[in-house]
């Protein structure tokens, strides 16, 4: 593993199942985060843990959770999914400067 | 929170011309401004950030330029090549460090022509 790792890369998922979205990076960085990116939307934050054991809600946390066992590890999970949730999602890192983003997972929700 | 705005939401050049993009930011307790290109398909990319202690900050064909008066940073591409052809993503935040969370404008899509 080198920098940030997401898993799937893309999913096609039935409206009402849920679906864990893995991320795990190896640069020992305290903060991680969830970003969403929907065309003319930009990126928008959806969950951040600024270190292990710790988590805080972004500005569209609504259908989504995490948790953050450990500081490698930082899973979104959509309990229930639906058609708007249906977007490109990104993990990153941070450590003293900017972000370093995984490769992102393409969500389909049909 | 913070707010930033970014513009234009496209814009398109000639090989070799100049390309600026603007944003503005609401918070003035901002301090940390990255810039980030994306290509189609790929990840974000950071390719170069500025700190509020500075007024400009250049990397070979690349520029920030910062006003904290006016709350407002630009980034200025010159003698761009098709290659620059990408979306490129304003942030900001309080701080470098990790308990801050970056606000990101909404994108610029350039497109460099031939």
């Amino acid at each position: 593993i080198a920098g940030i790792t997401q898993a799937p890369t893309s999913q096609i998922l039935a409206a009402g199942r849920r679906m864990t979205l893995r991320c795990t990076q190896d640069m020992r960085h305290n903060a991680m985060y969830w970003y969403r990116q929907d065309l003319g939307l930009g990126l928008r934050l959806i969950h951040y843990s600024n270190t292990a054991g710790t988590t805080g809600k972004g500005e569209v946390p609504d259908g989504y959770s995490v948790s953050r066992a450990n500081t490698d590890d930082f899973p979104l999970t959509l309990a229930s999914a639906v058609p708007s949730q249906t977007s490109v999602y990104f993990c990153a890192s941070r450590d003293n400067g900017g972000y370093t983003f995984g490769s992102g997972t393409r969500l389909t929700v049909v | 929170g913070e707010n930033v705005e970014q513009h234009p939401s496209t814009l398109s050049v000639q090989e070799g011309d100049s390309a600026v993009i603007k944003c503005t930011y609401s918070d003035s307790a901002s301090n940390y401004f990255p810039w980030y290109k994306q290509e189609l398909g790929k990840r974000p990319q950071l390719i170069i950030d500025i700190r509020s202690n500075v007024g400009e900050k250049k990397d070979q064909r690349i520029a920030v330029t910062l006003n904290k008066t006016a709350k407002h940073f630009s980034l200025h591409i010159t003698e761009t090549q098709p290659e620059d052809s990408a979306v490129y993503f304003c942030a900001a935040s309080k701080s470098g460090g990790s308990n801050y969370k970056l606000t990101f404008g909404k994108g610029t899509l350039l497109t460099v022509n031939p």
